[in-house]
């Protein structure tokens, strides 16, 4: 079976620009969540979208928005990039939301901003 | 705000010895501690996870202590192989927050052969 599916799997982009991701949960999952991971340091959680529905927000500007399909796949958008948004975004999906399932983190997508 | 902290940094072990990550925590409302191991190039994984009803989990040669008076917590490998080289994240969670981890900063070990 598939696991989760991020793309694209590198991204270069320059400040001020816009910048979309992308995210399939593996087949099943209902849940999928966001973080980013600056390099050198553990994920930050993002948002949490369940059922189409954003579930919870992390500590991040307007800047950040997502949202969750009909078939569960999910997008992070990033608008008015910054130098500091240049990290590893990490999508996980889960089957649930409420009492916690395991979550399965996808490979990444690099972000770099120049 | 920090609320999981981790250390050491990094960590080095020969093959067969015992590697030993810490983390402490600070929300006393969190309830799951799951460790995760990542990969270069890949994302995390579960590894291992207890709740604070235990003070002891083993899985195989990995195993987590806690102590939910200290608010600490800890992840044991024993007979360390050269393929956990790897970043080790320990993280917290309230259950009923559905997918909100909160992370540590990571633990990079080397296990040399």
């Amino acid at each position: 079976d598939a696991g989760v599916t991020q793309s694209p799997t590198h991204l270069i982009k320059t400040r001020g620009q816009h910048v979309t991701l992308r995210c399939s949960p593996i087949s099943g999952h209902k849940s999928v969540s966001w973080y980013q991971q600056v390099l050198g340091q553990g994920p930050q959680f993002i948002f949490q979208y369940y059922e189409k529905e954003e579930r919870g927000r992390g500590n991040f500007p307007d800047r950040f928005s997502a949202r969750q399909f009909p078939n569960y796949s999910s997008e992070l958008n990033v608008n008015a990039l910054l130098l500091g948004d240049s990290a590893l975004y990490l999508c996980a999906s889960s089957f649930s939301s409420g009492l916690y399932n395991e979550q399965f983190f996808g490979p990444g997508t690099r972000l770099t901003v120049l | 705000q920090q609320q999981v902290k981790q250390s050491p940094q990094s960590l080095i072990v020969q093959k067969g010895g015992i590697s030993i990550i810490n983390c402490a925590y600070e929300n006393t409302a969190f309830d799951y501690f799951p460790w995760y191991q990542q990969f270069p190039g890949k994302g995390p994984a579960l590894l291992i996870a207890i709740r604070p009803d235990v003070s002891e989990k083993k899985e195989g040669r990995f195993t987590i202590s806690f102590n939910k008076s200290a608010k600490q917590f800890s992840l044991h490998i024993m007979d360390s192989q050269p393929g956990d080289s790897a970043t080790y994240f320990c993280a917290a969670t309230r259950e009923t927050s559905g997918s909100r981890l909160t992370f540590g900063e990571g633990t990079q070990l080397t296990v040399n052969p």
